[in-house]
């Protein structure tokens, strides 16, 4: 059971929009910054926005992070077939001694 | 640019030990918190811990606690992650990441 709650599919047509959503709490979403990742099948996962809404160079300026409260969203726009892949959320989490918490992905599929 | 460089493969035996290295170049080694993360076959990740390479000092996730060790070689810039008393359950990718770059990772299966 995943920290972070993120739906476990969600799909889309070429050129459509869709978000992901994160839901955390007080002690990870609601006090520290937000990082999402996108996992293609066999690698290691791949920054796409940092610091809750900041893309590094070379992330497409259709991936956008935003947040609110304890909840944070990925918005894909002008999907294309190779954004099909896994995204996971993760934020630092405060309680006990600090760790580092993850959602359980989301699969992204491309119609 | 920072290098997070990982072995590809290891195979052990339950009950073994693993140490696991993590290279890294392209930044000042001792500036920032080097993180272990893993990820079972079709899993979500698991966050193992952390290591301050400046002092060596170490915050392990509970549930790993008393299994995993965490050091680095300053001289070489390196980490290193040692997970002992493997079981089957920890057959896995075990990645290395720094900030948001993470190492491609090195898989480890735990099988008899």
């Amino acid at each position: 059971q995943s920290v972070l709650t993120q739906p476990p599919s969600a799909s889309g047509t070429p050129g459509q929009r869709v978000t992901i959503s994160c839901s955390g709490s007080s002690s990870n979403i609601g006090s520290n910054i937000v990082s999402w990742y996108q996992q293609l099948p066999g690698t290691a996962p791949k920054v796409l926005i940092f610091n809750d809404n900041q893309r590094p160079s070379g992330v497409p300026d259709r991936f956008s992070g935003s947040k609110s409260g304890t909840s944070a969203s990925l918005a894909i726009s002008g999907l294309q077939s190779d954004d099909e892949a896994d995204y996971y959320c993760a934020a630092w989490d405060d309680s006990l001694k600090g760790s580092w918490v993850f959602g359980g992905g989301t699969k992204l599929t491309v119609l | 640019q920072v290098h997070l460089v990982q072995s590809g493969a290891e195979v052990k035996k339950p009950g073994a030990s693993v140490t696991v290295p993590c290279k890294t170049s392209g930044y000042t080694f001792t500036n920032y918190y080097l993180h272990w993360v893993r990820q079972a076959p079709g899993q979500g990740f698991e966050w193992m811990g952390m290591i301050n390479p400046s002092d060596g000092r170490t915050s392990y996730a509970q549930n790993f606690q008393g299994r995993v060790t965490m050091t680095r070689d300053t001289s070489t810039s390196t980490v290193y992650m040692e997970l002992s008393s493997l079981r089957s359950e920890d057959t896995a990718v075990y990645y290395c990441v720094l900030l948001d770059v993470w190492g491609k990772g090195t898989t480890v299966t735990v099988s008899s």
